[in-house]
């Protein structure tokens, strides 16, 4: 089945201080890559759309200047917090789009990566 | 607007069988998926669905009605590792995903 990985899975940093999340898709290209928020007991909120070689989408209310989103390949996105405060501290994941179900499983599927929880002090 | 409705919670007991409702308005429909989340993990894909029915897969199964703006997800045989969160999610025109809040379903012994 697919695998989509994210490193780190956690991780502590102080405030003001910059955060990249990486999200690779193991077994299939992925042309885009989603990415999530997820505060404690509430749903997913969508973030950011990144599709290969070109901008990501960003979501109202998401501030892109804040959340750098690079998509360099079909098998990895990366997500950097700059100057992250303790507001930023979330469950962030990722999903990798398998569109032709590479993977083995249904087209046009997303697939989620394990997520990396950001603490923020 | 686009609407994902299902329950906010539900209680079963092991062994026993639960169905868990989704309704859904979106602009277009290109699939509806299910998918378990467990506590501070990420969700896991369980099934998707884009043609009227029912697709069995082991002790889980997933109808849509695609007529009613409708699909169920039928735990069979419950098991206490069953107890999770309960996503629905719809692909839409623009094929994005629009998200259920999920159901939180509590497994007694």
């Amino acid at each position: 089945g697919a695998v989509v990985s994210q490193h780190p899975s956690w991780v502590i940093c102080k405030s003001g201080t910059s955060v990249k999340i990486e999200c690779r898709s193991l077994d299939f290209q992925a042309t885009t890559m989603f990415w999530y928020r997820q505060f404690p007991k509430q749903s997913l909120m969508l973030m950011a759309t990144s599709n290969e070689g070109s901008k990501a989408t960003y979501e109202q209310g998401v501030e892109k200047d804040k959340f750098l989103i690079n998509h360099a390949s079909l098998t990895l996105s990366t997500l950097t917090v700059t100057s992250a405060h303790p507001e930023d501290s979330s469950f962030y994941i990722c999903s990798a789009r398998d569109l032709i179900g590479g993977s083995g499983g249904p087209t046009d599927t997303q697939y989620f990566g394990p997520g990396t929880r950001l603490t923020v002090l | 607007g686009q609407n994902i409705d299902q329950p906010t919670e539900m209680t079963a007991t092991e062994g026993a069988i639960v169905q868990i409702n989704c309704t859904y308005q979106t602009s277009g429909f290109n699939g509806l998926f299910w998918y378990q989340q467990h506590a501070g993990e990420a969700p896991t894909f369980l099934s998707y669905n884009v043609l009227d029915g029912l697709e069995e897969k082991g002790r889980f199964s997933s109808f849509l009605s695609r007529s009613k703006g409708y699909s169920y997800l039928l735990l069979k045989e419950l098991q206490m590792k069953d107890s999770a969160s309960y996503l629905c999610a719809v692909m839409d025109s623009n094929y994005q995903l629009i998200w259920g809040a999920g159901t939180k379903l509590i497994i007694k012994p």
